[in-house]
C-alpha cells in the first residue's frame, strides 16, 4: 500500500525551514528518500532503517518513528537547489527490495 | 560517469508498435529495477533481477511487457503493441545490496510517449 506524504506543497523563503512527512499502514523495515528535479531522475538523499540506523545527505536530517511508521525530513535554512519533489520509498518488511513510493511532495523555494 | 544510464532518453511511437528500452546499471551493483513514473505520481515498482534471475514482477507488468537481464549485467525492457496508456516515464535503478540497508540508484530514465 503506497506512504501517504504530508503536506501536498511547500513553498518556503530562502533560509526558512521545513518539515515533510510520510508514514505507512504497514510495518516498515526502512524509508528512503529522493528529491526528483522536472525531467530529471531521482536522486538519494537519506535511508532509514529499523533499528535507527541512517544513511546520507550530510545537510538534510531526518526521523523515523517505527511505533507509527512515520518518517519526517528535515530541511533547515533552505537553499534554492532544495527545490523539487521529493518522494519517500518505504520496504515493508518483508518486501524483497520492492520499494512503495508516494505521490511526492513538491517544495519550491524562493529567494 | 559511473552512474546508471539508460537508452533511449526519450521515445515517440505510435499506438500498436514495440519498443525496447536499455538500461546499464552502476558496474559492480547486481540487482536491477525498473519502475514506471506518471505524472504527478512517485516510481511505481515494475520488476527486479538479482544477477540474472527476475525475482519479483508487479501485477502492472502485463503480457505486454517483458524484461530481461541476459549476462546479469545490463537490461531490456520490451513493451509490444503499445498503447496511449504506456506513455510515462521508464526509470531503471540499481542497487549492491538488499534494498534493506542499500538505496536504490537511479538513472535519468527514458519518457515514452505513445501517439
Amino acid at each position: 500500500q503506497q506512504p501517504v506524504q504530508s503536506p501536498q506543497a511547500v513553498i518556503l523563503r530562502e533560509g526558512e525551514d521545513a518539515v515533510i512527512n510520510c508514514s505507512s499502514s504497514k510495518a516498515l523495515y526502512s524509508v528512503h528518500w529522493y528529491r526528483q528535479k522536472h525531467g530529471e531522475a531521482p536522486v538519494f538523499l537519506m535511508i532509514l532503517l529499523k533499528g535507527g540506523e541512517q544513511k546520507g545527505h550530510d545537510k538534510i536530517s531526518a526521523s523515523f518513528n517505527e511505533k507509527k511508521q512515520q518518517s519526517s525530513l528535515y530541511l533547515t535554512a533552505s537553499q534554492l537547489s532544495y527545490s523539487g519533489t521529493y518522494f519517500c520509498g518505504t520496504l515493508v518488511t518483508g518486501a524483497n527490495s520492492k520499494l512503495t513510493f508516494g505521490k511526492g511532495i513538491t517544495l519550491s523555494v524562493r529567494p | 560517469d559511473t552512474g546508471v544510464s539508460q537508452d533511449p532518453r526519450h521515445k515517440i511511437t505510435k499506438r500498436g508498435q514495440n519498443v525496447t528500452f536499455r538500461c546499464d546499471p552502476i558496474s559492480e551493483h547486481n540487482r536491477l529495477y525498473w519502475y514506471r513514473q506518471t505524472l504527478g505520481q512517485g516510481p511505481e515498482f515494475l520488476t527486479y533481477f538479482q544477477n540474472e534471475a527476475q525475482l519479483e514482477k508487479s501485477r502492472l507488468l502485463s503480457d505486454r511487457f517483458s524484461a530481461e537481464r541476459p549476462k546479469g549485467s545490463f537490461s531490456t525492457l520490451e513493451i509490444q503493441r503499445t498503447e496511449q496508456g504506456d506513455s510515462a516515464m521508464y526509470l531503471c535503478a540499481s542497487s549492491s545490496r538488499p534494498t534493506g540497508r542499500e538505496t536504490q540508484y537511479f538513472g535519468p530514465g527514458t519518457r515514452l510517449l505513445v501517439l
